[in-house]
C-alpha cells in the first residue's frame, strides 16, 4: 500500500526562525513526484513546493526547501525566516497510480504550524 | 491565469435534498480532480477526468454521487438525497498532463465548496 505519514500534528516556531516539518511515505514506484501544500484558515489548498524523485538535488522555492531522502522515503519541508503568514496546516502529498490512473493525490494527516510573533 | 474557481463557496441544505457544485479549471488544463475534506483531515480523492472522460472513481463515491465534465472544461458534482455525513469541504483541482516525461502532473486547487447538511 502507498501511504503518507506526518508524525507531527502540531508545530510552533518563532517569527524569523526556522522550522522543519516531517513526512515519510511508502511506495514501490521508482519515479514519482512529492508535494507540500499549505492550507490557511481560508482552506484554499496552496502548492508550496514539489520534488521530483529522479532528481538528487533538493527543491527550493524562496524560503521553502525540502530534504528529500529517497532511500529512507523521507520528504521534510524546511521553512526559513518564518513569517506570520506561514501559519497554516501543511500537508505532504504523494500521487497514487500509474500512467493510466492519473495522479490522484494521497495526503498525510497534516501538521498545524503556528508562528509566534 | 485566473486559477481554479468553484461555486458556490458555501451550501447549506436539508437532509434528503439534492445539491450540485461547479468547478471551472485553469483553461489549458486537461485533468480535473474532485476531493472531499472533513475537518482535521487531509483531502480524500473522489474522482478524476481527463478531458471529458471520467477515468477513475473512488470507493468513497457512492451511487448518490455523480460527476460530469461534458465538454472537457468545467465539471459538476451532484449529490442526491444528501445525508448529514456528506457535510464536508469539496475541493476541485486541475492539472495539465503532457505526453512526454514523467506522468505526474501538478494539481492546483480551487477554494472549495463547503457543504452543510442539516
Amino acid at each position: 500500500a502507498q501511504t503518507v505519514t506526518q508524525s507531527q500534528p502540531e508545530m510552533s516556531v518563532q517569527e524569523a526562525e526556522t522550522v522543519t516539518l516531517s513526512c515519510t511515505y511508502d511506495t514501490s514506484e521508482s519515479d514519482y513526484y512529492l508535494f507540500w501544500y499549505k492550507q490557511p484558515p481560508s482552506r484554499q489548498m496552496i502548492l508550496v513546493i514539489r520534488q521530483e524523485a529522479y532528481k538528487q538535488q533538493n527543491a527550493t522555492e524562496n524560503r521553502f526547501s525540502v530534504n528529500f531522502q529517497k532511500a529512507a522515503k523521507s520528504f521534510s519541508l524546511k521553512i526559513s525566516d518564518s513569517q506570520l503568514g506561514d501559519a497554516a496546516m501543511y500537508f505532504c502529498a504523494f500521487p497514487l497510480g500509474g500512467e493510466t490512473s492519473g495522479s490522484r493525490l494521497t495526503f498525510g494527516e497534516g501538521t498545524q504550524l503556528t508562528v509566534n510573533p | 491565469d485566473t486559477g481554479v474557481s468553484q461555486n458556490p463557496r458555501h451550501k447549506i441544505t436539508k437532509r434528503g435534498q439534492n445539491v450540485t457544485f461547479r468547478c471551472d479549471p485553469i483553461s489549458e488544463h486537461n485533468r480535473l480532480y474532485w476531493y472531499r475534506q472533513t475537518l482535521g483531515q487531509g483531502p480524500e480523492f473522489l474522482t478524476y477526468f481527463q478531458n471529458e472522460a471520467q477515468l477513475e472513481k473512488s470507493r468513497l463515491l457512492s451511487d448518490r454521487f455523480s460527476a460530469e465534465r461534458p465538454k472537457g472544461s468545467f465539471s459538476t458534482l451532484e449529490i442526491q438525497r444528501t445525508e448529514q455525513g456528506d457535510s464536508a469541504m469539496y475541493l476541485c483541482a486541475s492539472s495539465f498532463a503532457g505526453t512526454s516525461g514523467t506522468y505526474t502532473d501538478t494539481q492546483y486547487f480551487g477554494p472549495g465548496t463547503r457543504l452543510t447538511v442539516l
